[in-house]
């Protein structure tokens, strides 16, 4: 059973703080790795993707990859309260799209 | 905005009733995923739909069926509703099948309570 492990949380910060976010897979056969955001009683919405070691870049949005420990985080620089949502990582392996996605970490980012 | 469009938006069924759901992937996208995702917890693959054939299957019982037609769009059928159905199900699409880079662009959902 391939599986992805994520705290539930919730992780509370103050606005303006980093916050970071944590995810295992199982699988060493995964190649793909996405972070999606989800506000509560809406579709998961992509943040970011990555595919090799090391880190990615995005905006405020940073995730990093370790494949040798089969872990994969995202760092959120200057948390606002409008991060405040449900963070879902999802890995998939080569010549497969099937995301196998962790239980979600919701993050709290107070005013 | 994905462009995906599911509908309907929420629906209520009883126990033994049978429930299609429906999904329009967005412009360019061949593919088309469905994803379970129950109340704290995470999606869970259904299947997936490649030019109008299923191209691979998640842990659900046959009576989770499914279709593609010629424009992408994508239905999902479940028959003998039982009340662990209720969930958020989810309509993901994709422009290529077997790329596992390639992004996965999620619909708004449709919400189905089972009773």
């Amino acid at each position: 059973q391939k599986e992805v492990e994520q705290n539930s949380g919730p992780l509370s910060v103050p606005e303006g703080a980093i916050a970071s976010l944590n995810c295992t897979y199982s699988d060493r056969g995964s190649q793909s790795f996405f972070w999606y955001r989800q506000y509560s009683g809406k579709s998961p919405e992509l943040i970011m993707s990555i595919y090799s070691n090391g880190d990615k870049e995005d905006g405020r949005f940073t995730a990093q990859l370790n494949k040798a420990s089969q872990y994969v985080s995202l760092l959120i620089r200057d948390s606002q309260p409008s991060d405040s949502a449900t963070y879902l990582c999802a890995v998939s392996e080569e010549g497969f799209q099937k995301l196998v996605f962790g239980t979600g970490t919701r993050l709290l980012v107070s005013p | 905005e994905t462009g995906v469009t599911q509908s309907p938006t929420h629906l209520i069924k009883t126990r033994g009733q049978q429930v299609t759901l429906r999904c329009s992937s967005q412009s360019g996208h061949n593919t088309v995923s469905w994803y379970q995702q129950a109340l704290g917890q995470g999606p869970q693959f259904i299947f997936q739909y490649y030019r109008e054939e299923e191209n691979g299957r998640g842990n659900f019982p046959p009576r989770f069926s499914g279709l593609q037609f010629p424009n992408y769009s994508s239905e999902l059928n479940v028959n003998a509703l039982e009340l662990d159905d209720s969930a958020l199900y989810l309509c993901a699409s994709s422009r290529r099948s077997g790329i596992s880079t390639d992004t996965q662009y999620f619909g708004p959902g449709t919400r189905l309570t089972v009773l």
